[in-house]
């Protein structure tokens, strides 16, 4: 009964490679966010969707695109994969848009290796 | 723009000792605050959060943490360390009306017995 799940949880791919990141909450949030931690574990807000609309778009390279079918789903799609982008992604949900109050509820994060 | 400082990358302590992880927030308007834990190869959860009601907040795993407007702190604390505790620890700040929530750089807290 995971509550937000992403998939895949490990992916490990080459350089110039496109891939995509599944994320899928059933907690009937309205809000979702894609995070990007880095190898010494800051977290970096990438994107954010409220209702299927993008609310926040943060300095991010226009290879990454998110997508949101519904409000229940936020996947990412990464174009020409670059060594930079290895890191930990992580989904995450939350109720209300961005009001601040609500906590985030957070996947368990795709490791993804760029080689 | 808000910001959140952790002082201390890394705490070591004791099973049985004091926890104090130390948080600092900067917000133009009153904001929300919360602290959440990453055990490995984990996502975060939810410790507890500030929302302007009680200053003293408590919250999972017999943590709490204190809203200080005067410091800007907003420190979180535990009586007595658990092996179990040992984590990495996040402070994280929302101004709301249409920001995200911004996280501090984290404090990896390691129990010894």
């Amino acid at each position: 009964d995971t509550a937000v799940s992403q998939t895949p949880k490990y992916l490990v791919t080459q350089m110039g490679n496109d891939k995509s990141i599944k994320c899928e909450q059933n907690l009937g949030h309205d809000t979702m966010y894609w995070y990007k931690q880095d190898s010494k574990k800051f977290l970096k807000i990438m994107f954010s969707y409220n209702n299927k609309e993008l609310i926040i778009n943060e300095t991010v390279p226009n290879r990454f695109s998110p997508k949101s079918p519904d409000k229940a789903h936020l996947n990412l799609h990464i174009n020409s994969l670059e060594l930079g982008d290895s890191a930990v992604y992580f989904c995450a949900s939350s109720q209300g848009g961005l009001r601040g109050n609500s906590p985030l509820h957070f996947g368990n994060g795709t490791r993804l290796t760029v080689t | 723009a808000q910001s959140v400082t952790q002082l201390g990358s890394h705490v070591s302590v004791s099973e049985g000792a004091l926890v104090l992880l130390r948080c600092n927030y900067s917000s133009s308007v009153p904001p929300y605050l919360f602290w959440y834990v990453q055990y490995p190869n984990q996502g975060l959860q939810l410790l507890l959060k500030y929302t302007s009601a009680a200053t003293l907040v408590k919250g999972i795993n017999g943590f709490e943490a204190e809203f200080k407007k005067s410091e800007t702190s907003f420190h979180l604390t535990k009586p007595s360390a658990h092996m179990s505790d040992a984590a990495e620890y996040f402070c994280a700040v929302s101004e709301g009306g249409g920001t995200a929530l911004i996280f501090g750089k984290g404090t990896t807290l390691s129990v010894s017995s």
